[in-house]
């Protein structure tokens, strides 16, 4: 069975402060997808980025980057000098690779809530 | 913008009810999800359907039912409603290839009395 735990439940910031979004996942799978999205209020999730298990690397776009450790079996999320518009719930997501069992179907942590305040 | 509409936005049914709702997505994307969020949690994987055949069911009893038709049009059916079933529904669709990247609804948000 596959599981996806975000410990924090809520996070509150004030603006320009850096945040980080923990992710922790069990799998028994050797090979898999890890995400990222966010909901705003309106309810739609937003794609925010796609891991590959194999693919170790830390990735950066803008304000956001991704650590990724197989080790620990971690994706956590950072965002660098907040924003109001960054106000969101925020989930990790877990799926299957191309063939297995599991491909194509998300499992979602808990969420995390995160205020920026101005 | 994902190019997934779901309708309707909003629904209130009462206890024992049947409630029929709707995913439209992009030409190509044949693979649909329906994904079941209670208020505070994670959304829940309830079933996939490819090229018009359930693909995959996740822990949701059979009045939870679905459709998927060759426009590439969806409907998740529940039937003998619940308080608990109160929640909003997310669909996700995905073209063919590896990527499995999924493209979500603004959801259908339903109230059961």
């Amino acid at each position: 069975a596959q599981k996806v735990t975000q410990a924090q439940t809520e996070i509150s910031v004030v603006e320009k402060e850096d945040v980080t979004l923990d992710c922790v996942y069990e799998t028994r799978d050797t090979t898999y997808y890890l995400f990222w999205y966010k909901q705003p209020p309106s309810g739609e999730l937003v794609f925010l980025i796609r891991r590959n298990s194999f693919d170790e690397q830390n990735e950066i776009s803008g304000r956001y980057s991704w650590n990724f450790q197989k080790s620990t079996s971690s994706f956590n999320f950072t965002i660098t000098a907040s924003q109001v518009v960054d106000s969101a719930v925020y989930f990790c997501a877990l799926s299957g690779f191309a063939g297995g069992t599991s491909y194509g179907k998300l499992t979602f942590g808990q969420g995390t809530i995160l205020t920026v305040h101005p | 913008e994902t190019g997934v509409t779901q309708s309707p936005t909003h629904l209130i049914k009462t206890r024992g009810q049947q409630v029929t709702l709707r995913c439209s997505s992009q030409s190509g994307h044949n693979t649909v999800s329906w994904y079941q969020q209670a208020l505070g949690q994670g959304p829940q994987f309830i079933f996939q359907y490819y090229r018009e055949e359930e693909n995959g069911r996740g822990n949701f009893p059979p009045r939870f039912s679905g459709l998927q038709f060759p426009n590439y049009s969806s409907e998740l059916n529940v039937n003998a409603l619940e308080l608990d079933d109160s929640a909003l529904y997310l669909c996700a669709t995905r073209g063919s290839g590896g990527a499995n990247e999924q493209f979500f609804g603004p959801g259908t948000r339903l109230t059961v009395l």
